[in-house]
């Protein structure tokens, strides 16, 4: 079935430092691909998405690009902030519609 | 704009009773999605409602059941509790079945 892989966390980073989190999949056809982040106390919110090969999905200084050939959706940021600190989670889009299968999440903290 | 709204907040409940988690989804979302999320399953998909009818289903076992109302707001219910069932439940609202969720802060069941 679908699934979703996840470089393990926790992640640690000073602040301005490059993020990459991977992230690949296996899908049969072309799932839409989003990562969604989690705040401590919070509930998950949707970072970016993109759904269908080459796109670029970006928001808030993140990017990832659908890349087909490689199954791959990698997160990255080019200057974190410690603010950026949470569970970061890839999902696919089963079916297209709202059944997503995430990632095992991957943990983000930054150091001032 | 009012987010999703999850009630209770926190629970505890003894093995072997039921227990009814309540969403009520941003005003004019007519997609209803549950989640569990637990440590060592990460998230997983339950159900989703669209305009009060099911239209997909997790891997879960039947004890876990829900439905929604003509206002949009859906209640999941869990019988015969089992201690695996302590988790963290989320509920997400969408306007369309695109996967772009919007998620409620969650009902964290504890089972003793």
């Amino acid at each position: 079935g679908n699934s979703v892989t996840q470089m393990e966390g926790p992640v640690t980073l000073s602040e301005e430092a490059f993020l990459t989190i991977n992230c690949t999949y296996t899908a049969t056809g072309y799932p839409s691909l989003f990562w969604y982040v989690q705040y401590p106390g919070e509930g998950l919110q949707l970072l970016l998405k993109a759904t269908k090969a080459d796109d670029k999905g970006s928001n808030k200084g993140f990017e990832a690009t659908y890349r087909k050939e490689t199954t791959s959706f990698h997160l990255e940021k080019g200057s974190v902030q410690v603010s950026d600190s949470a569970v970061y989670f890839c999902a696919l889009s089963d079916l297209g519609g709202n059944k997503l299968v995430f990632g095992a999440g991957t943990i983000l903290r930054v150091k001032s | 704009k009012a987010g999703v709204t999850q009630t209770p907040r926190y629970l505890i409940k003894t093995r072997g009773q039921q227990v009814t988690l309540s969403c009520s989804p941003i005003s004019g979302h007519r997609s209803v999605s549950w989640y569990q999320q637990t440590p060592g399953q990460g998230l997983q998909f339950l159900f989703e409602y669209f305009s009060e009818t099911q239209r997909n289903k997790g891997n879960f076992p039947g004890r876990f059941s829900g439905r929604q109302f003509s206002n949009s707001r859906s209640e999941m219910n869990v019988s015969t509790l089992e201690l695996g069932d302590s988790a963290l439940y989320l509920c997400a609202s969408s306007l369309q079945v695109t996967g772009e969720l919007f998620f409620g802060e969650g009902s964290r069941l504890t089972v003793l």
